[in-house]
């Protein structure tokens, strides 16, 4: 069974400052993985997947996440945080051969402030 | 925004009580999963429908049901409501490929919150 974890409930950075949000995960075989974010009584939105490739994936609202094997982890980065980047993120994974479906396993969310 | 909407935005009902939720796909998607988001929490799996039939279905028992229309929308039946039914549900669109491996990415609606009284 596959599943995510997010170490840090909540993570404060300055605007203008680079900011990290971790995610480590566990799936069998090579993994598919996303990036969402939820604003308040929001859907989700995406973000960026990794399915294969490049370990440096870049996404929308100037996002990028680093695929780490080895340490099976997906952080989200980005250069220059923003005040409107404060919401809740979400990592999810799923396995690259499911024999139909397309479960999302998600992790329980960091929410990142952003502060002036 | 994602063109997956969703009905009806808020619901309370009693214990016991049953709830139709309705989802519409995003045009060109073929594939809709259902989620359960309780507070404070990350969506949980509860099934997919693909071509009109299940296609995968999480931890969740036989009381929530779902149907997916030849238009590719969905609804999501909850019978014999719970107090711990009480949450967000989220609906995800998606264009399935069928074949084993498909990268396809979720879109999700705003959801219907639900509360059971």
């Amino acid at each position: 069974a596959q599943s995510v974890a997010q170490p840090e409930d909540q993570v404060n950075v300055a605007e203008g400052n680079p900011l990290t949000v971790k995610c480590t995960y566990s799936v069998s075989g090579n993994p598919y993985l996303f990036w969402y974010v939820q604003y308040p009584n929001r859907g989700l939105q995406f973000l960026l997947k990794y399915i294969t490739g490049d370990n440096l994936v870049k996404g929308s609202y100037g996002f990028e996440a680093e695929f780490n094997k080895s340490q099976t982890s997906f952080h989200l980065k980005k250069p220059s945080a923003l005040v409107s980047d404060s919401a809740l993120y979400f990592c999810a994974v799923r396995p690259p051969f499911t024999g139909g479906g397309n479960k999302l396993t998600f992790g329980t969310g960091t929410q990142l402030k952003v502060e002036l | 925004e994602t063109g997956v909407t969703q009905s009806p935005t808020h619901l309370i009902k009693t214990r016991g009580q049953q709830v139709t939720l309705r989802c519409s796909s995003q045009s060109g998607h073929n594939t809709v999963s259902w989620y359960q988001q309780a507070l404070g929490q990350g969506p949980q799996f509860i099934f997919q429908y693909y071509r009109e039939e299940e296609n995968g279905r999480g931890n969740f028992p036989p009381r929530f049901s779902g149907l997916q229309f030849p238009n590719y929308s969905s609804e999501l039946n909850v019978n014999a409501l719970e107090l711990d039914d009480s949450a967000l549900y989220l609906c995800a669109s998606s264009l399935a490929t069928g074949l084993a491996g498909s990268t396809d990415t979720q879109y999700f609606g705003p959801g219907t919150r639900l509360t059971v009284l």
